[in-house]
C-alpha cells in the first residue's frame, strides 16, 4: 500500500493568494483527519470525515479554511486568502473507524509558508 | 475533553541508554496510540495499546487503563530514534486527541 499521500510537499504562497492542499487517504480507510502542526500549538485537529461526510469541523481556525472530500478516495483543503499566521505543516491522516485496531497513518504533509 | 499529558517534555540520552516515556490521560479511553515523529517530520505509527503490552523490536509499550496510563520503553537507544514522541488517546468515537509530545535525542 502507498500510505496516505498528500500533495504538494512544499508550497510557498504569498499573502493573500488561495491555496489547495490534496489527500489521497490509504483504499479502504473511511475515517480522514486534517490537522496542523506548529511549534506554538503542537498538532491541532482542523475537521474530519466519516465516510465521506464532514462530522466535525470546529477545529477550521476561520472561515477562509474550507475542505471537502468529494469521494472516498480523495480530500482537499483549501485557504482563502491565506495569510502569514497560517504558515505550518498540514496533515492528512486516514483510518478505518470500526475495525479492531484503528490505527491513524499520517501522510508526510504539506509544509506551507505564506510570505 | 480528555487531557493528555506527557513527561518529561526533554529528553536526552547517549547512545545505548534506556528510557521511559510516559503519557498520563484524565478519563478512560479505548484506544491509545503512539507516534514518532522523526527530525524530517514525518508522522509514524509505533504502537496501537489501548491495554497491556506489546514490543516490537527495541520499543515497547504497556497501557494500564485503570489507571489512566501509559509507558513507552525505549531500550538500546540509537541516534535514529531521535525525534519527538507523542502519546494519542479516543474517547468514545472522537477523533485521537494528541499530547505534546517528549522530544528525545540520542547522542552518540
Amino acid at each position: 500500500d502507498a500510505g496516505v499521500i498528500q500533495s504538494p510537499r512544499h508550497e510557498v504562497t504569498e499573502m493573500g493568494q488561495e491555496v489547495t492542499l490534496r489527500c489521497k487517504p490509504i483504499s479502504g480507510h473511511n475515517s480522514l483527519f486534517w490537522y496542523r502542526q506548529t511549534m506554538m500549538r503542537g498538532l491541532e485537529l482542523l475537521i474530519y470525515f466519516n465516510n465521506n461526510v464532514p462530522i466535525d469541523d470546529s477545529g477550521m481556525p476561520e472561515d477562509r479554511f474550507s475542505a471537502k472530500m468529494p469521494n472516498a478516495s480523495f480530500s482537499t483543503l483549501k485557504i482563502q486568502p491565506s495569510e502569514p499566521r497560517d504558515s505550518a505543516v498540514y496533515f492528512c491522516a486516514s483510518r478505518r473507524q470500526g475495525a479492531a485496531n484503528e490505527k491513524l497513518f499520517f501522510g508526510s504533509g504539506t509544509q506551507l509558508s505564506v510570505l | 475533553g480528555i487531557q493528555v499529558e506527557q513527561s518529561p517534555p526533554d529528553l536526552i540520552l547517549q547512545e545505548g541508554a534506556n528510557s521511559t516515556l510516559r503519557c498520563n490521560f484524565s478519563d478512560s479511553v479505548n484506544n491509545l496510540q503512539w507516534f514518532h515523529q522523526n527530525p524530517w517530520g514525518q508522522l509514524i505509527n509505533l504502537f496501537y495499546i489501548p491495554s497491556g503490552t506489546k514490543q516490537n523490536g527495541r520499543l515497547s509499550a504497556t497501557t494500564v487503563a485503570t489507571e489512566r496510563y501509559s509507558l513507552l520503553y525505549i531500550s538500546s537507544s540509537q541516534t535514529t530514534d531521535s525525534g519527538v514522541y507523542f502519546c494519542a488517546v479516543v474517547r468514545g468515537n472522537t477523533p485521537l486527541v494528541f499530547g505534546k509530545g517528549t522530544r528525545l535525542s540520542v547522542i552518540a
